[in-house]
């Protein structure tokens, strides 16, 4: 069956670390892969978008990496900030369609 | 506020009561998109337009949920005979597929819905 799988646990860390969120899918033949912020009660924020034939996008503090072989996307944020507790999800873009499928999120708690 | 815009924000009906929905895209995206999300999940696919075409629709989306976009700018939703099992946040997103981020898309703040 197709699935798509984040951590379901909350992920903690200390402010100025770096976060390392995991995305896995199996049975998908993407075409790129988002990541998305959620805060509570509110819609998801696009953050960062990478094509299959990309290995690795930036964007400030924000990194991801796409690994096809492997099934599996890395997001990470450097130097994390309280500011970027939220749940970070990450969405499949496949062919043929505009939908994006969606992972069920990992919730970040950045601690001073 | 040029984003994407829902109405209303929260809605609390009774089980049976038909609910409407209104989205506002970003006025130069042609692409609109409604996706459904519960406590604790990702946001689920339930239909998306180009311009005012229907082009799919997900098998979640049972009769009782018809969407609109008849002029090709905002959308409705709407769920006849409500049911409790459709209480979620229901959210809406549009797109363009000449911008610069192309497959992203920018959501609106959702609207809530709670059925009795």
């Amino acid at each position: 069956s197709q699935k798509i799988e984040q951590n379901s646990e909350a992920l903690n860390i200390q402010e100025g670390k770096t976060a390392t969120l995991t995305c896995n899918y199996t049975n998908y033949s993407p075409a790129y892969l988002q990541w998305y912020r959620q805060d509570p009660g509110r819609g998801p924020v696009f953050l960062l978008l990478i094509r299959e034939n990309e290995k690795e996008k930036r964007k400030e503090r924000l990194k991801v990496t796409f690994d096809t072989t492997l099934k599996q996307s890395l997001f990470h944020i450097t130097a994390s900030q309280p500011a970027d507790s939220a749940t970070y999800l990450c969405a499949l873009g496949v062919y043929n369609t505009d939908k994006l499928i969606f992972g069920t999120g990992t919730r970040l708690q950045v601690f001073p | 506020d040029t984003g994407v815009s829902q109405d209303p924000r929260h809605k609390i009906t009774k089980r049976g009561q038909n609910v409407t929905f209104r989205c506002d895209p970003i006025s130069e995206h042609n692409r609109l998109y409604w996706y459904r999300q519960t406590l604790g999940q990702g946001p689920e696919f339930l239909t998306y337009f180009q311009n005012e075409a229907q082009l799919e629709k997900s098998r979640l989306l049972s009769d009782r949920f018809s969407a609109e976009r008849p002029k090709g700018s905002f959308s409705t939703l709407e769920i006849q005979r409500t049911e409790q099992g459709d209480s979620a946040m229901y959210l809406c997103a549009s797109s363009s597929p000449t911008s610069g981020t192309r497959g992203s898309q920018f959501f609106g703040p959702g609207t809530r819905l709670t059925v009795l």
